[in-house]
């Protein structure tokens, strides 16, 4: 299986921060790369897929990046709504695998 | 608007059987794959299979494989997910969610449902 490795973990922020957050694959997963945002008692939703097409609907402080084996997910300026977990997910192989997910908090 | 709404969870023992639906509206059913993502807080999310929209072709995680089967009834805009076997650690939050892209399999979910809580204790 293809693992994916998401850092930081966790991370406090202020609204109006620019935030990275970075997902590293365990091998090359060209641009197979889906990045999805979770609140709590939620489903998630996807933000980004394709490693950077940004999904219809979603704002345009989300971007993505990346390709190969690493990829980071940009928000520009935080926003109050943003405050989640989120989650980066490969699509390159049929066995499916996602990251363990970042929490973003307030600081 | 496109919705998924999942059913069928609940409180099962080990060993016994369970039966997720998901309807579907909103879209046209029929002309997407259709897969089944869980989650746990210990093991994060974790995709358990996929149909295809004609259910022509079905993939499963090894760890259900054998065990859990996927199928859908694309005339009552249905999938379904019949789990066998229980056992403690399919406990999870059971999502159903649409591939993306008409008449293929992207791999990716767009959108999921509110989710379903098996829990599998004795």
């Amino acid at each position: 299986d293809i693992q994916m490795t998401q850092s930081p973990s966790s991370l406090s922020a202020s609204v109006g921060d620019r935030v990275t957050i970075t997902c590293r694959a365990s091998q090359s997963i060209s641009n197979y790369l889906n990045w999805y945002q979770q609140k709590p008692g939620k489903a998630p939703k996807v933000l980004i897929y394709g490693a950077s097409s940004l999904q219809s609907g979603v704002p345009s402080r989300f971007s993505g990046s990346g390709s190969g084996t690493d990829f980071t997910l940009t928000i520009s300026s935080l926003q109050p709504e943003d405050f989640a977990t989120y989650y980066c997910q490969q699509s390159y192989s049929t066995l499916v695998t996602f990251g363990q997910g970042t929490k973003v908090e307030i600081k | 608007q496109v919705q998924l709404v999942e059913s069928g969870g609940g409180v099962v023992q080990p060993g016994t059987s369970l039966r997720l639906s998901c309807a579907a509206s909103g879209f046209t059913f029929g002309s997407h794959g259709m897969h089944w993502v869980r989650q746990t807080p210990g093991k994060g999310l974790e995709w358990v299979a996929v149909i295809w929209y004609d259910g022509s072709n079905k993939y499963y995680a090894d760890s259900v494989k054998g065990r859990f089967t996927i199928s859908r009834d694309n005339s009552k805009n249905t999938l379904y997910l019949q789990m066998n076997s229980l056992r403690a650690d399919d406990t999870a939050v059971y999502y159903c969610a649409r591939d993306p892209k008409p008449t293929t399999i992207r791999w990716w979910f767009d959108p999921w449902g509110q989710g379903t809580l098996v829990t599998v204790s004795s």
